[in-house]
Parts: structure tokens; sequence; C-alpha cells
């Protein structure tokens, strides 16, 4: 089986840096996804990583240690706009494709 | 390009009744996904079809089964409905192991 732990809810000032922890342990590895999911609405996917290292897509960036089971989502310039929940989620090794999610971290950006 | 859409936006159902959810999937995309989103929790996994066929199943009961048609369209039913089923019910689609994509879901409630 699988466990994603993160945490459940951070607070953080427009126009400042928040990061996002994830760990993770599973049987198997084929990958960790972002994704931000706004109230009411669905999962929009931000990132992916696979490899260890930082994937940087403009204000997003995702960190991956395999051997730790650690991931992060680093979101820089904060805007109001970024008050949403984040999706930590894995995709186990083998023929399943259907990911894992964790329960989310809910995000609210202040002014 | 057109995104996943689900139908209908909600359903209310009694207590004992059977549920029908639709899917249709990005345009391409031969797999469909089937997650539970109840309130305050995160994502769990219901069903994965993928050309026609059931490829995994995540921990419910039997009471909740689909189908995808050849045109990859997807169907989730639940029959027997209990009040515990009231969720978000979230389809996605992928091609092979791409990152899912999600619809904007149907709102289950059970009365």
């Amino acid at each position: 089986g699988q466990n994603i732990d993160q945490p459940t809810e951070m607070t953080a000032t427009e126009g400042a840096i928040v990061q996002i922890n994830c760990t993770y342990q599973t049987s198997g590895f084929n990958g960790l996804f972002w994704y931000q999911q706004h109230a009411g609405e669905a999962p929009t996917f931000l990132s992916y990583n696979v490899l260890d290292g930082l994937e940087e897509k403009g204000r997003f960036s995702s960190f991956l240690s395999r051997s730790k089971g650690y991931s992060y989502l680093l979101l820089k310039e904060l805007q109001m706009k970024d008050s949403a929940s984040y999706l930590c989620a894995v995709r186990d090794r083998g023929s399943a494709r259907q990911l894992t999610f964790g329960s989310g971290t809910q995000l609210t950006v202040l002014p | 390009e057109a995104g996943v859409t689900q139908s209908p936006t909600h359903l209310i159902k009694t207590r004992g009744q059977q549920a029908t959810l639709r899917c249709s999937p990005i345009s391409g995309h031969t797999s469909v996904y089937w997650y539970q989103q109840a309130l305050g929790l995160g994502l769990q996994f219901l069903l994965w079809y993928d050309e026609g066929e059931e490829r995994n199943r995540g921990n419910f009961p039997p009471r909740f089964s689909g189908r995808q048609f050849p045109n990859y369209s997807s169907e989730l039913n639940v029959n027997a409905l209990e009040l515990e089923d009231s969720a978000l019910y979230l389809c996605a689609s992928s091609l092979e192991a791409a990152p899912l994509h999600f619809g904007n879901g149907t709102r289950l409630t059970v009365t």
C-alpha cells in the first residue's frame, strides 16, 4: 500500500515564498505529481517528478528525493489566486496507472 | 480542445436508490479514472478503465461499479445508496502514463 503525508493547512503572505512538503511510503514508485484544487473546482495538474531533483515551471517548482521519500512544491511571488488546496499524489510502479493522493494542503494567501 | 466532461453536475438521491454518473474523456485519451472526494477528505481511488476493460479498483464495495464504452466514455454506477456515499465524484482521463486530467465532478447527495 501507499501512505502520503502533507500538512493540512498553511498560511503565507502575498508576494512571499511558500514550501509545501510531502512525504510518502510506497512499495514501488513511478512518479510524484502535484495538483492544485480551488474550492468547488477540478484538480489541475501542476508538476511531475520521476527522477531526483528540481523541476521548475514559472513561479512553481517541485523537488523530489526518492531515497528519502520526500517531495516539496515551492510557490514563489505568491498571489491571492494561489489560495487553494495542493494535492500530492504518487503513482506506484507496475501496470497500475492510477494515482494515490494525499489529503491535500489548504494554502491561504493573505494580503 | 475540450476537457473532461461529467454529467450531471449535481444529483440528489434517496438512500437505497441507484445513481449513474457519466464521463467523457479528452479526445484521444483511452484511460478513465473515477475518484471519490468526500467533504474534507482526500481523493479516494475508485476505478480505472482502459480500452474498455476494468484494470484496477480501489477499496470500495462491489455496489460501486462501472463500465467504459467503445468511444472511451464511462459510467459509474452506485447501487443501494448509503448516506456516506454523499461526495464529489471526479472523473479523470489520460493517455497511457501521462498525467491525469480531471473533470469538474458530479456532486452526489444522498438523503
